[in-house]
């Protein structure tokens, strides 16, 4: 049982390239989320999903993309890198049948030249 | 607008001297209150789940407690060990979780 992991741990990109940031779960949560954390702001909520083919919006959603085709994964796009999304991204899950604790992936730190 | 704000930002305790920390939050309909540790480099890491005001959850050497307008972390006789940023975060029942900025904890030997 791996819980929630992450892919990659760090990542440089240039201005303007994209990626995608990888996250998966084997603990057949429905519930799937993404945040950025960055120092003094705390964790903010960038998308969310409550099951395969349902997405929506966070507090911070621009130049991110998500989608979810599986339980089990819930990838996060960058469609054109900026400076400002440099970062520590991290991926949840939770059940939403039980206690609503999301536990967490050990994140990727992401910098943007 | 919801919001959760932590304090103090940062705390530097001696082993042993007991402590502190305050969540407060205006959330409306909370659904939960949670505490998270993180450690450095690391995914936060869950601590204990809150419902209702006057409920407390106890973990070695920490415990919480909530009520309408606040949570706290008590962390008694700490150890360097406890030493890491411990996150407060509402659930308002919209599959959105609002954290707070987090306290630094320190503890010397």
């Amino acid at each position: 049982n791996a819980g929630v992991t992450q892919t990659p741990k760090f990542q440089v990109l240039k201005t303007g390239q994209s990626m995608t940031l990888q996250c998966a779960q084997d603990m057949n949560h429905e519930y799937m989320s993404w945040y950025r954390q960055d120092p003094g702001m705390g964790l903010r909520l960038i998308h969310y999903s409550v099951g395969a083919g349902i997405t929506d919006q966070g507090e911070v959603p621009n130049g991110y993309n998500v989608s979810r085709s599986t339980t089990e994964d819930f990838p996060l796009r960058l469609l054109s890198a900026a400076p400002s999304q440099t970062s520590v991204y991290f991926c949840a899950s939770s059940s939403l049948v039980s206690a609503d604790t999301q536990y967490f992936g050990p994140g990727t730190r992401l910098t943007v030249l | 607008e919801d919001q959760v704000t932590q304090s103090p930002e940062a705390l530097r305790l001696q082993e042993g001297e007991s402590s502190s920390l305050n969540c407060s939050y205006t959330v409306s309909g909370l659904r939960g209150l949670f505490w998270y540790r993180q450690d450095p480099g690391k995914g936060p890491e869950f601590l204990f789940t809150l419902y209702s005001a006057g409920e407390e959850k106890e973990k070695e050497r920490l415990k919480a407690t909530l009520t309408k307008k606040e949570s706290f972390l008590h962390i008694t006789a700490p150890k360097p060990e406890d030493s890491a940023t411990y996150l407060c975060a509402g659930h308002s029942g919209t599959y959105k979780y609002i954290f707070g900025t987090g306290t630094r904890l320190k503890v010397l030997a």
